[in-house]
């Protein structure tokens, strides 16, 4: 049971390139997140689905595209990566419904556009 | 609008010391209420959640929390520090109906003294 995965760990990227983060769950959890860090910010949510062929914008979604063609994969994309979007990107799952249902979190996926 | 607040944006304890790091919310109801740890490089750990029932909630290593509705708080508390205890510190909610949504605090960042 790997819980939440996130590939790649590390990423450098030119301004105007593009490039998809990959997150897989194997719990079967319903719910998948997107977040970003950045310091003194905490966690801001980009995107998020709440299910298949589902997504949904978050607090700061400018800039990304996602899809959840398959359940236990969440895709986050750049498609013209820009210097702000420099950041450290995590990936969530929980279970559905409205309970009080924690997130898992993957390890994260630092990366860097100069 | 709904927001969490961690006034502390560092704290310094000696080893062995008790520690208390506070969390404010704003929301209409009761919501559920998280808090997480992540170590340096790493992801998000739960420590504990609150929900419904006893105000006093206690969690992994050794850590509790209290939910005060009358204050809207849900600070974390610890009787004892170890060094291991190293770490940043988030706040979460999410809220009992409307939304898959959580929101963070913008970290506590916890050094220990030996």
């Amino acid at each position: 049971n790997a819980g939440v995965t996130q590939t790649p760990k590390f990423r450098v990227l030119k301004t105007g390139q593009s490039m998809t983060l990959l997150c897989a769950q194997d719990m079967n959890h319903e719910y998948m997140y997107w977040y970003r860090q950045d310091p003194g910010m905490g966690l801001r949510l980009i995107h998020y689905s709440v299910g298949e062929g589902t997504t949904a914008k978050g607090e700061v979604p400018d800039g990304y595209n996602v899809s959840r063609l398959k359940k236990q994969n969440f895709l986050l994309g750049l498609e013209s990566a820009a210097p702000s979007q420099t950041s450290v990107y995590f990936c969530a799952s929980r279970l559905g419904g409205t309970g009080a249902y924690e997130q898992y979190f993957g390890p994260g996926t630092r990366l860097t556009v100069t | 609008a709904q927001s969490v607040t961690q006034p502390d944006i560092h704290i310094t304890v000696s080893e062995g010391a008790s520690l208390e790091l506070r969390c404010n919310y704003s929301y209409g109801a009761t919501p559920y209420l998280f808090w997480y740890v992540q170590s340096p490089g790493q992801g998000l750990q739960l420590l504990l959640k609150y929900f419904s029932g006893d105000t006093l909630v206690q969690g992994i290593k050794g850590f509790e929390a209290e939910f005060k509705r009358s204050q809207s708080s849900f600070n974390l508390r610890k009787p004892s520090v170890h060094w291991s205890d190293a770490a940043e510190y988030f706040c979460a909610v999410g809220f009992t109906s409307g939304t898959y949504k959580y929101i963070f605090g913008t970290g506590t960042r916890l050094k220990v003294l030996a």
